[in-house]
């Protein structure tokens, strides 16, 4: 199977801040089948980005994913304090449709 | 609008076997795969199987296999997970997801239900 890591496994920031995600696959994933997802405690996941780099609808453009190959990466360009959540990448290329751990993004 | 509403929390006995259902509303139910996804407490994202809605055609995580079953019945867009020979690290809320299009390529997971609380105690 294709094995996700994310990295860091959490991430301090301030309000304002930039953040970059990193997502680390064992194999290389076809980009238009990796996406990220932003989980609050006690919600269902949410779509943020699919095929590497499109922003789901109602994402603000301050979410961004781009990368290729084994490497991906998800931008948020100025935090805001709804952003402050756990982050999961997904590959849906091959099966089984894996998640990456997760990164927890904290407020500093 | 859009959503996928699943049944409540369930408490089993290990070795007992659990019934999650999905109803869906909002779109046309066989237009689009079902995933089930799972968590379990203060853990990550673990990806179970798929449906097509529209044929009934499944696939599943190995690790599932043989233990899980997918169904599903138009009449009332509802889509079923099974989930049998339960043990104690299958306690996770279980969540059922739409993605894409069975007309199109693979899709992400753009709806998501609220999740269903299973517990497996004795």
């Amino acid at each position: 199977e294709n094995v996700l890591t994310q990295s860091p496994g959490t991430l301090s920031l301030s309000p304002g801040e930039r953040a970059t995600l990193s997502c680390r696959a064992s194999q290389s994933v076809d980009s238009i089948y990796l996406a990220w997802y932003q989980q609050k405690p006690g919600q269902a996941p949410r779509l943020l980005i699919y095929g590497a780099s499109s922003r789901a609808t109602g994402i603000p453009d301050r979410f961004s994913g781009s990368g290729s190959g084994t490497d991906f990466t998800l931008t948020i360009s100025r935090l805001e304090p709804e952003d402050f959540a756990l982050y999961y990448c997904q590959q849906y290329n091959t099966s089984p449709r894996t998640f990456g751990q997760g990164t927890k993004l904290e407020i500093k | 609008q859009v959503q996928l509403v699943q049944s409540g929390a369930e408490v089993k006995k290990p070795g007992a076997s659990v019934k999650v259902s999905c109803k869906a509303s909002g779109y046309t139910f066989t237009g689009y795969y079902m995933h089930w996804v799972r968590q379990a407490p203060g853990q990550g994202l673990e990806w179970m199987a798929w449906i097509n809605p529209n044929d009934g055609d499944t696939g599943y995580a190995q690790e599932f296999q043989g233990r899980v079953t997918m169904t599903r019945d138009t009449s009332i867009t509802t889509a079923y997970m099974e989930l049998s020979r339960l043990r104690s690290d299958d306690t996770a809320v279980y969540y059922c997801a739409r993605a894409g299009s069975i007309t199109s390529l693979p899709g992400a997971l753009d709806i998501w239900g609220q999740g269903t609380m299973v517990i497996v105690s004795s």
